[in-house]
């Protein structure tokens, strides 16, 4: 079965330094890798998503992401924080054929003026 | 497009009550599923369908119960609430064939269980 590792569970960082938030995942088979994201009291919303191509991927609010195959790694990056990017970010898994996610448990990234 | 609606957003019950969360949406998704979101233990999946009459267990499935007899609606049901219940619940759906690959989420359903 499939398994999410998020690294770090908190990520302090200070406003308008760069930040990487880590994200491993165990099988080798095809997937499809996600990034959410979710600001206080809200539901989840896609940052970004990897499912063929390109492995370096852009999304929303300036985030991008590096799939790695060799390492099973799709580490989330931004070159610059904001006060507002204050949230919990979760990495997603999808096994090609399969319905669900599997996610991992979550990283909250925390800015610092 | 509403997309995917959850009600109710908050809900307090006591030990041995029952209660249906709602779910449904409006995007034609033959996929619908049920989280629970924990502090420190991420989302957890706890039952889904890929159609209508078709349900499956996920990860944490016990003490909770689906139907999904139509295509947009899926209700997860508590037959007899418990304190370890207490947490935050998402619906999410996507299509099968042809899809994007994320799933769309509702904003979630708090329940308190006393």
């Amino acid at each position: 079965a499939q398994s999410v590792t998020q690294l770090d569970s908190q990520v302090p960082v200070f406003e308008e330094a760069p930040v990487e938030l880590r994200c491993n995942y165990s099988s080798s088979v095809s997937v499809y890798l996600f990034w959410y994201v979710q600001y206080p009291n809200q539901g989840l919303q896609l940052l970004l998503k990897y499912l063929s191509g390109s492995t370096l991927v852009k999304g929303i609010n300036g985030f991008e992401a590096e799939f790695n195959k060799s390492q099973t790694s799709f580490h989330l990056r931004k070159p610059s924080v904001h006060i507002s990017d204050t949230a919990e970010y979760f990495c997603a898994v999808r096994d090609l054929g399969a319905d669900g996610l599997t996610f991992g448990k979550g990283t909250h990234l925390i800015i610092q003026p | 497009n509403a997309g995917v609606t959850q009600t109710p957003k908050f809900q307090v019950l006591k030990t041995g009550q029952s209660m249906t969360l709602q779910c449904a949406q409006d995007m034609n998704h033959e996929y619908m599923s049920w989280y629970r979101q924990d502090p420190g233990m991420g989302l957890r999946l706890i039952h889904y369908s890929v159609g209508a009459g078709i349900t499956d267990q996920g990860e944490v499935p016990n003490g909770y119960n689906v139907s999904r007899s139509t295509t947009e609606d899926f209700p997860l049901r508590l037959l007899s609430a418990a304190p370890s219940q207490t947490s935050v619940y998402f619906c999410a759906s996507n299509y099968r064939e042809g899809f994007s690959g994320e799933l769309f989420f509702g904003e979630g359903s708090r329940l308190t269980v006393l």
